[in-house]
């Protein structure tokens, strides 16, 4: 079955670290990756997207993440974490057609 | 350019009663969705329309849920009678057109409790 897997539900961080969200997928067909954010009381944002060509994406807010199609895998990185980016994060894939699948989300949470 | 509005963008009701969501896309935009987010969960697609005909409702409980899009702008998702699972956010997107890369931009959504 296709599905998209962030395997983990919480991640603190001190503010001014790295941060890595990891994003797995699991599909027999080719994908598009994308990834989201959702602040408190919004709607979702896409942060950045793989469609195809250089396996290193760069999106907003200083994100980026890699494809690994041997890994199967979209980790969402970003070098120095800010108050701001609290949130959640959900990774995405649509398999082979336009729906959207959504992984379980990320809760980020930055530590003074 | 103004983003997707959707209201209320909080309801709350009894089991059995109904209620319903209106959601104003992106001008221009073709493709419209409606996503069910329970609390704890990622968005799962309820329906998607191109222009005013449904593309996919295949996870949409028709035996409770309808929704429309009749002149092809706003959407109206209805709840007919509700239960307690459907307490959970409901996010309307769209998208210039349809397509698998293509960009979907979401409203703030309403959150839904049901007693």
């Amino acid at each position: 079955a296709q599905s998209v897997t962030q395997l983990d539900s919480q991640v603190p961080v001190f503010e001014e670290a790295p941060v890595e969200l990891r994003c797995n997928y699991s599909s027999s067909v080719s994908v598009y990756l994308f990834w989201y954010v959702q602040y408190p009381n919004q709607g979702l944002q896409l942060l950045l997207k793989y469609l195809s060509g250089s396996t290193l994406v760069k999106g907003i807010n200083g994100f980026e993440a890699e494809f690994n199609k041997s890994q199967t895998s979209f980790h969402l990185r970003k070098p120095s974490v800010h108050i701001s980016d609290t949130a959640e994060y959900f990774c995405a894939s649509n398999f082979g057609n336009e729906k959207l699948t959504f992984g379980t989300g990320t809760r980020l949470t930055i530590i003074p | 350019e103004a983003g997707v509005a959707q209201s209320p963008r909080y309801k709350i009701i009894e089991k059995r009663q109904s209620v319903a969501f209106w959601c104003n896309p992106i001008s221009g935009h073709a493709t419209l969705y409606w996503y069910q987010q329970i609390l704890g969960q990622g968005p799962k697609l309820l329906i998607q329309f191109q222009n005013n005909g449904v593309v996919d409702d295949s996870q949409l409980p028709k035996d409770r849920f309808s929704a429309e899009r009749l002149k092809g702008v706003d959407s109206t998702l209805k709840i007919q009678p509700a239960k307690l699972e459907d307490s959970a956010v409901y996010l309307c997107a769209s998208s210039l057109k349809a397509g698998r890369g293509e960009t979907q931009y979401f409203g703030p959504g309403t959150r839904l409790l049901v007693l």
